[in-house]
């Protein structure tokens, strides 16, 4: 069955810190992956998306990530963290196999302090 | 602007009470879809649409209607709401579904006492 774990349920960061948010997902054929941010009482948002390729895809906002098959993960990456990026961030995996279903992870939680 | 639009973005409502909550596009995509976002649980799809007349079933539709008459509508019908329908919920877009990510309404925070 399709899944998308991801680790972390909370990560606090200083701003101007690299940042590193984790995702791991259970699929039986090549992926799409996706990486969503949803700040307060907003919908969510695209941050980027992987479907075939290279495997380092770069995203609105700085953002970037890098898809590793052998590890089965799709790690979402910023070089520098602004407090601006304060969120909940959502991994999500989509595919021929997943007929048109799309599976979202649990959600990570990002605080970022001064 | 190329928008989801929900309505309404909160809503409370007694037991049994049926109500629709209404989501429009205006990007002409074929795929719409409902989930509901709950504490740890992530966001779950409740239904999808690949189209016109075209519905099914997503991971938790139990309790849930939709219908899909136009385009650009995809309503939610709860025909008798319950308290663990409580939640939060989005409607999301896409041009040809997972393959291009969708694009999510708002939300509607809907109480169910």
């Amino acid at each position: 069955a399709q899944s998308v774990t991801q680790p972390d349920i909370h990560i606090t960061v200083s701003e101007g810190a690299s940042l590193e948010l984790r995702c791991n997902y259970s699929y039986g054929a090549t992926p799409y992956l996706f990486w969503y941010v949803q700040s307060p009482g907003q919908g969510l948002q695209l941050l980027l998306k992987y479907f075939s390729g290279d495997t380092l895809v770069q995203g609105i906002k700085g953002f970037e990530a890098e898809f590793k098959r052998s590890q089965s993960s799709f790690n979402l990456r910023k070089p520098s963290v602004h407090w601006s990026d304060a969120a909940e961030y959502f991994c999500a995996v989509g595919g021929a196999n997943t007929g048109n279903q799309f599976y979202f992870g649990t959600g990570t939680s990002l605080t970022v302090i001064p | 602007e190329a928008q989801v639009t929900q309505n309404p973005r909160y809503l409370i409502t007694v037991t049994g009470k049926k109500l629709t909550v209404t989501c429009s596009q205006n990007m002409n995509h074929e795929y719409m879809s409902w989930y509901r976002q709950d504490p740890g649980l992530g966001l779950r799809q409740i239904y999808y649409s690949m189209n016109v007349e075209v519905t099914d079933k997503g991971d938790v539709p139990e309790g849930y209607k939709v219908s899909r008459k136009e385009k650009r509508n995809f309503p939610l019908i709860l025909e008798s709401p319950s308290p663990n329908q409580t939640s939060l919920y989005f409607c999301a877009s896409s041009f040809r579904g997972q393959t291009y990510g969708y694009t999510f309404g708002s939300g509607t925070r809907l109480t169910v006492v």
